[in-house]
């Protein structure tokens, strides 16, 4: 079945220490986001990716670092800068946008707790 | 700087009620609207939204949009447990290469 597959789906990180949450996508979308999700917030973009070897930043990208070296994957570091990392993360996928209007479609999240 | 608000951000009603969720926005060369449902996990794509005035209807759910006034409303009617859920709205404006904002959700609570 095509999808938007998250890895791990819960992860711990200790003080000091960089963790990488994976998505993996099999729809052959060009376009890749990452989103962090709050209690009682909406989501926020942390990167997005429209083609490989090329990303953006997006509102909230400090602390936080991405690759995009194949078309299915997008990988998020969430590095030691990043001092509130407790959250869920959402990784989305689409149909390049322009000119196209297609809608994202998500993964099923990782929830990321500090020790 | 861009924004879209929902409202109520909750809501408990019984079994068979109509509900109706709203989203406001101010986005600068607006493209498009999106309503997702989220239950634990991933939000799941509802309606998209770029004209106004024009109802899109999926079962008991139905979505419209009013480019005028800047917003949307998603009705539910016969609500069911299964409804409970946070209802997210979305917007994309022109030249963003797909980014959307998102508002904070509405938490909609069915209860039997």
């Amino acid at each position: 079945d095509g999808g938007i597959t998250q890895s791990p789906k819960y992860l711990f990180r200790k003080e000091g220490q960089n963790v990488t949450l994976s998505c993996e996508q099999n729809l052959n979308h060009d376009a890749m986001y990452w989103y962090r999700q709050d209690p009682g917030q909406g989501l926020r973009l942390i990167y997005y990716s429209q083609i490989v070897n090329d990303f953006q930043k997006g509102d909230i990208a400090e602390g936080y670092s991405v690759s995009r070296e194949k078309k299915e994957s997008f990988p998020l570091t969430v590095t030691s800068a990043q001092k509130n990392p407790t959250a869920f993360y959402l990784c989305a996928s689409s149909i390049v946008p322009e000119p196209k209007n297609q809608p994202q479609h998500f993964g099923d999240g990782t929830r990321l707790s500090i020790l | 700087e861009d924004k879209v608000v929902q409202s109520p951000l909750s809501l408990v009603v019984h079994e068979g009620d109509t509900v109706t969720l709203n989203c406001s926005y101010e986005v600068t060369n607006f493209r498009s609207l999106l309503w997702y449902k989220q239950e634990k996990k991933a939000p799941t794509f509802l309606f998209m939204l770029t004209s106004s005035g024009i109802e899109k209807k999926s079962g008991r759910l139905s979505s419209i949009l009013d480019k005028k006034e800047l917003f949307s409303i998603l009705n539910i009617t016969a609500t069911q447990t299964g409804d409970s859920a946070v209802y997210l709205c979305a917007v994309e404006a022109r030249g963003s290469q797909g980014n959307l904002i998102f508002g904070k959700g509405t938490k909609l609570s069915v209860k039997p």
